[in-house]
């Protein structure tokens, strides 16, 4: 099944550095969606973007979409220790690829561990 | 205050006891589903929901069954709990997208231990 992967699985950065985090998807997409976790906690939502977007940002968020590579950056600018977290790629599937555009596919994460 | 509700929290139950886990969204929204988390896994799909009396499978629906009477609840039900299903679980609602899957707002999780 269609799955995003993320990479790396896990990063440790010191706090003021930026994290870079990638996540590669199989099959053609409407949404990609990139959601963060604090241990064991429920998730949060981070960005949407869809397949016709390119970049978008959310304060120190910039989600990058390149489709014809069939993957998605989530850059951290200027990291705090509070960002440690674990981070999640999803996808749903556009019809065109004959998977339901209903269905969402989560990746396995990348921990992130910021050190102050 | 918007929220996504799971009950319980906690359950510890043995082989074989059905066992349902609640969920409810105050969002009005129309999409809801289900996850399990594992480790090394990340979070699967077991089942969404885009409408009142709509439902499907998502990639582990086996073992479980869902139902949605009505728009603010989406039940999960193990009929016949085995302890494969030791997992956290969680449930998620969102607004319908033009396209595809929208935001997902989700519930705190459930942690169910199969003994």
């Amino acid at each position: 099944s269609q799955q995003g992967e993320e990479d790396p699985q896990a990063l440790s950065i010191q706090e003021g550095e930026n994290a870079t985090m990638n996540c590669s998807y199989k099959t053609s997409i409407n949404n990609l969606q990139w959601y963060r976790q604090n241990s064991g906690r429920g998730l949060v939502h981070l960005i949407l973007i869809r397949s016709n977007e390119r970049e978008k940002h959310s304060g120190r968020l910039r989600v990058t979409l390149d489709t014809s590579k069939k993957s998605s950056s989530l850059l951290i600018t200027a990291s705090r220790a509070a960002d440690t977290a674990s981070y999640f790629c999803a996808t749903d599937a556009s019809l065109f690829s004959g998977g339901s555009n209903y269905k969402l596919t989560f990746g396995k994460g990348t921990l992130l561990t910021v050190n102050p | 205050e918007a929220q996504v509700t799971q009950n319980p929290r906690y359950l510890i139950t043995v082989t074989g006891k059905k066992l349902t886990v609640t969920c409810s969204q105050n969002m009005n929204h129309e999409y809801m589903s289900w996850y399990r988390q594992d480790p090394g896994l990340g979070l699967r799909q077991i089942y969404y929901s885009m409408n009142v009396e709509v439902t499907d499978k998502g990639d582990v629906p086996e073992g479980y069954k869902v139902s949605r009477k009505e728009k603010r609840n989406f039940p999960l039900i193990l009929e016949s709990p085995s302890p494969n299903q030791t997992s956290l679980y969680f449930c998620a609602s969102s607004l319908p997208s033009g396209s595809g899957v929208d935001t997902q707002y989700f519930g705190p999780g459930t942690r169910l231990t199969v003994l």
